[in-house]
This record gives C-alpha cells, sequence and structure tokens, in this order.
C-alpha cells in the first residue's frame, strides 16, 4: 500500500519563505505531485517530480529524492493569497491508471 | 473548454433516499476518477473509469455505484444515502498521456450532507 505523511498545519508571514514536506511509503514509485486547495474549492495542480532534484516554476519549488521518500514544496515570497491546504500525492507504478495517493493535506496560513 | 463540471453544488438528503451526482468533461479525457474529501483527511478514491463501458472500484467504493456510457460523462450514484456519506465529492479527469505523468484536472466539487 502508500503511505503518505505531511505536517497538518503550518504559518508564516507574507514574504517569508515556507517549506512543506511529505515523506511517502509505496510499493512502485512512479511520481509525486502537489496540488493546491484553496478553502471550498478544487485542487488545482501545482508541480510534478518523477526524477531526483528540484524543479522550479516561480514562486514555487518542488524537490524529490526518491531515495529517501522525500519530497518538498518550498514556497517564496509568500502572498496572502498562498493561504490553502497543499496536497501531496504518489503515482504508483503498480496503478497502469494514473491513480493517485492522496497525503491529508497540510494547511499553510499566511499573516500580514 | 468548460473543464470538469459538476452538479449540484450542494445537496441535502434524508437518510435512506437516492441520487445521482453528475460529472462531466469535454476535454476529451480517456480517465475519470471520483474521490471524497472529508474534514482534515485526504482525497479517497471511491471508482474509476478507464474509458467508455469501462469501471472499477477504488478505496472506498461501498454505498456507491457508477457507469460510464460515454467518454464525457461519468455519474455517482448513491442508493441508500447514509450520515457516513456527508463529504465533499469531487470529479476528475486526466488524458491517457506519458507513463506516470498524469495530472488531473478537477471538477468545483458536490457538498453533500445526509441528514
Amino acid at each position: 500500500g502508500q503511505n503518505i505523511d505531511q505536517p497538518t498545519e503550518m504559518t508564516a508571514t507574507e514574504g517569508a519563505i515556507v517549506q512543506i514536506n511529505c515523506t511517502y511509503q509505496t510499493s512502485g514509485f512512479n511520481g509525486l505531485f502537489w496540488y493546491q486547495q484553496h478553502a471550498g474549492e478544487a485542487p488545482t495542480f501545482l508541480s510534478y517530480n518523477v526524477l531526483d532534484g528540484l524543479e522550479e516554476k516561480g514562486r514555487f519549488s518542488s524537490f524529490l529524492s526518491r531515495s529517501k521518500g522525500y519530497s518538498y514544496l518550498l514556497l517564496k515570497e509568500l502572498q496572502m493569497k498562498d493561504s490553502a491546504s497543499y496536497l501531496c500525492a504518489v503515482s504508483d507504478r503498480g496503478s497502469t491508471l494514473g491513480r493517485l495517493y492522496f497525503g491529508r493535506g497540510t494547511q499553510l496560513t499566511v499573516w500580514p | 473548454n468548460a473543464g470538469v463540471t459538476q452538479t449540484p453544488k450542494f445537496r441535502i438528503l434524508k437518510i435512506g433516499q437516492s441520487m445521482t451526482l453528475q460529472c462531466a468533461q469535454d476535454m476529451n479525457h480517456n480517465y475519470m476518477y471520483w474521490y471524497r474529501q472529508d474534514p482534515g483527511m485526504g482525497l479517497k478514491l471511491i471508482y474509476y473509469s478507464v474509458g467508455a463501458g469501462i469501471t472499477d472500484k477504488g478505496e472506498v467504493p461501498n454505498g456507491y455505484n457508477v457507469s460510464r456510457s460515454t467518454t464525457e460523462d461519468f455519474p455517482l450514484r448513491l442508493e441508500l444515502a447514509a450520515p457516513s456519506q456527508t463529504s465533499v465529492y469531487f470529479c476528475a479527469s486526466r488524458i491517457r498521456g506519458l507513463a506516470g505523468y498524469n495530472e488531473q484536472f478537477f471538477g468545483p466539487g458536490t457538498r453533500l450532507t445526509v441528514l
């Protein structure tokens, strides 16, 4: 099966940098996704990692270490609108159907 | 494109009632999924489909049924609503793309309360 763990809550101030960690255990890793979900809305795709290393996309970056079963999402120059839940999801190689397994999400609150 | 659409947005059901949650996508995606999200919990997969006429169970299928008669539509049926089915339901879809890369697009959700 899959076991995905991420912190429940984090807080930060506007303009700061925050790192949201995600650890996972899976029988056949085939990629890791980060989604952003604002309260009352649908999740929206942020990033995807399948190889080790850092993927940068504007203010957001995502890092993966497959040997450690570890990823993080780095948010720079935080803005109030970044207050949301951040979901880590793992794709399993054993699933040919693109099935994702989601963590519980990390609720980020950005203070002025 | 409208993307993934879901109706209704909100619904209150009495115990034992039945209803169908509608989901449609206009992106010609092969794969479609139904998730439920309970407060403080991650998304749990209920059912999924790889194409018209093909469906299969996810992690939490009990109390639900699905059908996929067309590529565009993937309705979720609750036959005998129970309070444990109070949740937010998301439909998602993705294209049959590169192995492993499978960004899913989500609909806006249906908030269901069973009293």
